[in-house]
């Protein structure tokens, strides 16, 4: 079936410096998406992705969708101390099976 | 409009217990899920439904069985509970044709 899979599984950053994590899926995907957990939280869209090469972008974090819809990245510029959390990318199959990846826990030095 | 609402928060069960867990969504939406989060692995899909009367399983759906008898409200049941279903379990919905899911606060089960 269906896998998707994010590394890496921790991202330590020092508050101000950029950041990428990476989502890779096994399969070709009509879409993906992008959600935020904050500690204690539950996850939260962010953004979806649907066309080959398409890049979005939000403030200060930077959506891309691979050539190959295969894989996707978020990166996050001038991290600040609101950006904790954990960050996970969900491919959409047939069936609307939404399958999410083990997501990106991000910490913050300030 | 209370978005989607899960029931209970919080439980305790003894090894070999049933219970069921509650996901209610009052935004009329056709798609229901049901996923368990343990650390380190992500969220992981229990069964889904794309329907009133449909149910579908996902990547761990043993232990567990569930039933979507009205649109707005998707159960999850335990038949016997072990100590590996230990986990928080999130319940998720989505619009047809529209685009995020949206979860509940979800349920914290510990099975002793």
């Amino acid at each position: 079936g269906q896998q998707v899979m994010q590394i890496p599984q921790y991202q330590h950053v020092q508050e101000g410096e950029d950041f990428t994590t990476y989502c890779n899926s096994s399969t070709t995907l009509s879409n993906i998406q992008w959600y935020k957990q904050r500690p204690g939280g539950h996850p939260v869209f962010l953004i979806q992705l649907v066309k080959s090469g398409e890049v979005k972008k939000q403030k200060r974090l930077t959506f891309q969708f691979g050539e190959a819809k295969k894989n996707s990245s978020l990166h996050i510029t001038a991290t600040q101390t609101t950006d904790v959390g954990t960050y996970f990318c969900a491919g959409r199959a047939a069936g609307n099976k939404l399958t999410f990846g083990g997501g990106t826990r991000v910490l913050v030095k300030p | 409009n209370a978005g989607v609402t899960q029931t209970p928060k919080f439980r305790v069960l003894k090894t070999g217990q049933s219970m069921t867990l509650l996901c209610a969504q009052d935004m009329n939406h056709e798609y229901m899920y049901w996923y368990r989060q343990d650390p380190g692995m992500g969220l992981r899909l229990i069964h889904y439904s794309v329907g009133e009367g449909t149910t579908a399983k996902g990547e761990v759906p043993d232990g567990y069985n569930v039933s979507r008898l009205k649109k707005q409200n998707f159960l999850l049941g335990l038949e016997s509970a072990a100590p590996s279903q230990t986990s928080v379990y999130f319940c998720a919905s989505i619009h047809q044709g529209q685009l995020e899911a949206f979860f509940g606060q979800g349920t914290r089960l510990t099975v002793v």
